[in-house]
């Protein structure tokens, strides 16, 4: 079975800076997708980015970018330019390229604050 | 607008009582699961679906059963709520198919904070 790590419970960055959340999986398929969601206090989860796995080139959304290392089984997301409203739990998930259901694995979360 | 919806948002009731937390969505979306979440804990998958008329266990034991009798539909029972039930359930769901990115990134609700006295 697949699991993933996200080794910082909490982390904090000062408005305007960037900061860089870790997230370590374990999985024996080649073929997977891995994403970060985001959760606000009290919001709704949303998708903050996502990246195929047989892809080399990391992902970005704007401010939101991702470091894919696959060889080593990373997906760390870096948060340029922070804002107060990126103040929120953030989640890293995989799924399975083969799984019917596509059942998603779900890091334990890292709680990021932002200092104005 | 496609979104999912869950219903009540807040629900505060009695141990003994039966509830109904209620997830709609309007993607016509085929997959479709509730997580539990303790506020600012993991997410824990409790039940999923791929279709009308199938249902599946996740990885955390509930004592919470499901039905999808319409695809949008995705109602989620306790016979008889206890204070060990008082969490967060979220409700999301993605598209049908596999192999395409967007198919499988999960769409959430809102959540239901479910509090038992």
């Amino acid at each position: 079975a697949q699991t993933v790590t996200q080794s910082q419970p909490e982390m904090s960055v000062q408005e305007a800076e960037t900061v860089t959340l870790s997230c370590t999986y374990d999985t024996s398929e080649s073929d997977y997708y891995l994403f970060w969601y985001k959760q606000p206090p009290s919001r709704q989860m949303i998708l903050v980015i996502r990246q195929e796995a047989y892809k080399q080139q990391n992902a970005t959304e704007n401010r939101f970018s991702v470091n894919f290392q696959k060889a080593a089984k990373s997906f760390s997301l870096k948060i340029s330019d922070s804002q107060l409203g990126d103040a929120a739990m953030y989640f890293c998930a995989y799924r399975s390229f083969n799984t019917n259901a596509g059942k998603s694995t779900f890091g334990d979360g890292t709680t990021l604050t932002v200092k104005p | 607008e496609a979104d999912i919806y869950q219903t009540p948002r807040y629900l505060v009731i009695g141990t003994g009582k039966k509830i109904t937390l209620e997830c709609s969505q309007t993607m016509g979306h085929d997959k479709m699961y509730w997580y539990q979440q303790d506020p600012g804990m993991e997410l824990h998958l409790i039940h999923y679906s791929y279709g009308v008329n199938s249902t599946e266990k996740g990885d955390l034991s509930s004592e919470s059963t499901v039905s999808r009798i319409r695809t949008e539909h995705f109602p989620l029972t306790l016979e008889s709520a206890r204070p060990s039930h008082t969490s967060q359930y979220l409700c999301a769901s993605s598209a049908s198919g596999t192999g395409y990115l967007e198919q499988e990134t999960q769409y959430f609700g809102p959540g239901t904070r479910l509090l038992v006295l």
